[in-house]
């Protein structure tokens, strides 16, 4: 059964102070590793796709990295803003599309 | 329309009303899902749509939740006779064709089951 763990659970950070989130996964077969964000009263918001180990992609301040066990979401120099809940997911071998969420991380950025 | 829309945004019922859920979906998308967000928990796949067929129902958690799509486009989350374990927030996400490219998401209905 495909499965997806985060941590921490909850992180506060001082602005400028970075760090990493963790996403660890078991899954058949990963066609793919997503990052999203979720802001309080909203939907998930999409980040990265991260297709095979070794693969990065950056976007702003957020630098997602893949191996074939985990990927880690970096934060660097955070800012008040992205303050929010960050949610790792998987694609795995089943034919739907649909992704398998781990529990989110909630990044807490204090000014 | 633009994006991914969702009514109501929030719904509060009694315990074993019967309640219907709507999302609209981004025109052209053909493949739907749905999902539910407990407090503080990660989302919980419930049912995807290709069309207006449903190959994936496998996260229904009881017999009490149906769903349907029509014209494929607008599909409705049915939960008959609802229970206090229900109350959740409910999303719903599209996807051009189903192939695992990215999803997008509504902003969701709050239940909450008195």
């Amino acid at each position: 059964e495909d499965q997806v763990t985060q941590s921490p659970e909850a992180l506060r950070l001082q602005e400028g102070e970075s760090s990493s989130l963790n996403c660890s996964y078991t899954v058949s077969g990963l066609r793919g590793l997503f990052w999203y964000r979720q802001d309080p009263g909203k939907g998930p918001e999409f980040l990265f796709t991260l297709y095979s180990a070794g693969e990065e992609k950056e976007k702003e301040r957020l630098k997602a990295t893949l191996t074939k066990k985990e990927s880690f979401l970096h934060i660097t120099a955070p800012k008040p803003e992205d303050s929010a809940t960050y949610l790792c997911a998987v694609l795995g071998s089943s034919n739907t599309g649909k992704l398998i969420f781990g529990q989110g991380t909630t990044l807490q950025v204090k000014p | 329309g633009a994006g991914v829309s969702q009514s109501p945004s929030n719904k509060v019922t009694e315990k074993g009303k019967d309640v219907e859920l709507r999302c609209d979906p981004i025109s052209g998308h053909t493949a739907l899902y749905w999902y539910r967000q407990s407090l503080g928990q990660g989302l919980e796949f419930l049912i995807y749509f290709q069309g207006n067929s449903a190959p994936d129902k496998s996260g229904l958690p009881s017999d009490r939740f149906s769903a349907e799509r029509t014209g494929g486009s607008v599909s409705t989350l049915t939960i008959q006779r609802t229970q206090q374990e229900d109350s959740a927030v409910y999303l719903c996400a599209s996807s051009l064709a189903g192939l695992g490219e990215k999803l997008f998401f509504g902003s969701g209905t709050q239940l909450s089951v008195l």
